[in-house]
């Protein structure tokens, strides 16, 4: 299975911020990375895939790069609603593998 | 837009069977290129794939898993099952079903506590 390893677990930010998460598979899964946001309670949501590509309807201050083994969740101007929980995970090859998660908290 | 809803039992006795459904409404679950999917998550842990399966029957589990999981469609009743036996307490977390038309997964049902215990 492809291991996928999140960095930071935890992350202490403010609102307006420029916050980074980390993701890196453990073989080269090219540019097949889904970010997710969850927040508590709730079921995980899709904000990209395909490495960049943002869901519809996800606001532009999100962004994805990498490819590889590394990849880059970037939240821009942080704003209230992005406190959560982000999971990234493979769509490269079977079984599909999430990371651990990383805890945006203000 | 696809809404999809867990339903089950929230308590399993150890060894025995964990059953769920997901129904599906906003679209035919026999729609392609929809892929039914779950996946669950362990206490305050990660997210961990169980495995798809499409309404022509065709299906995928985790090898993790797969000695213990049987997934079915049911296309009259627009709703697919999961089945996981032999439970134990390792096997306690939140279910989800969600669905895919490529390999990443939106949406996502609102999830279903199971607890092995006795």
């Amino acid at each position: 299975d492809i291991q996928m390893t999140q960095s930071p677990s935890t992350l202490s930010a403010s609102v307006g911020d420029r916050v980074t998460i980390t993701c890196r598979a453990s073989q080269s899964i090219s540019g097949w990375l889904a970010w997710y946001q969850q927040k508590p309670g709730k079921a995980p949501k899709l904000l990209i895939y395909a490495a960049s590509t943002l869901e519809s309807g996800v606001p532009s201050r999100f962004s994805g790069s990498g490819s590889g083994t590394e990849f880059t969740l970037t939240i821009n101007s942080l704003q209230p609603d992005d406190f959560a929980t982000y999971h990234c995970q493979q769509h490269n090859s079977y079984p599909y593998t999430f990371g651990q998660g990383t805890r945006l908290e203000i | 837009q696809v809404q999809l809803q867990e339903s089950g039992p929230g308590l399993v006795k150890p060894s025995q069977t964990l059953s769920l459904t997901c129904t599906v409404s906003g679209d035919s679950i026999s729609s392609d290129p929809y892929y039914w999917t779950w996946i669950r998550q362990h206490p305050g842990k990660g997210l961990e794939w169980i495995g798809y399966i499409h309404h022509s029957g065709s299906t995928y589990y985790n090898p993790s898993l797969k000695s213990r999981v049987t997934m079915s469609v049911d296309t009259s009743k627009n709703h697919f099952s999961l089945k996981l036996n032999s439970v134990t307490a390792a096997d306690t977390a939140v279910y989800y079903c969600a669905t895919s038309t490529a390999n990443w997964f939106d949406p996502w049902g609102q999830g279903t506590r199971v607890t092995v215990s006795s």
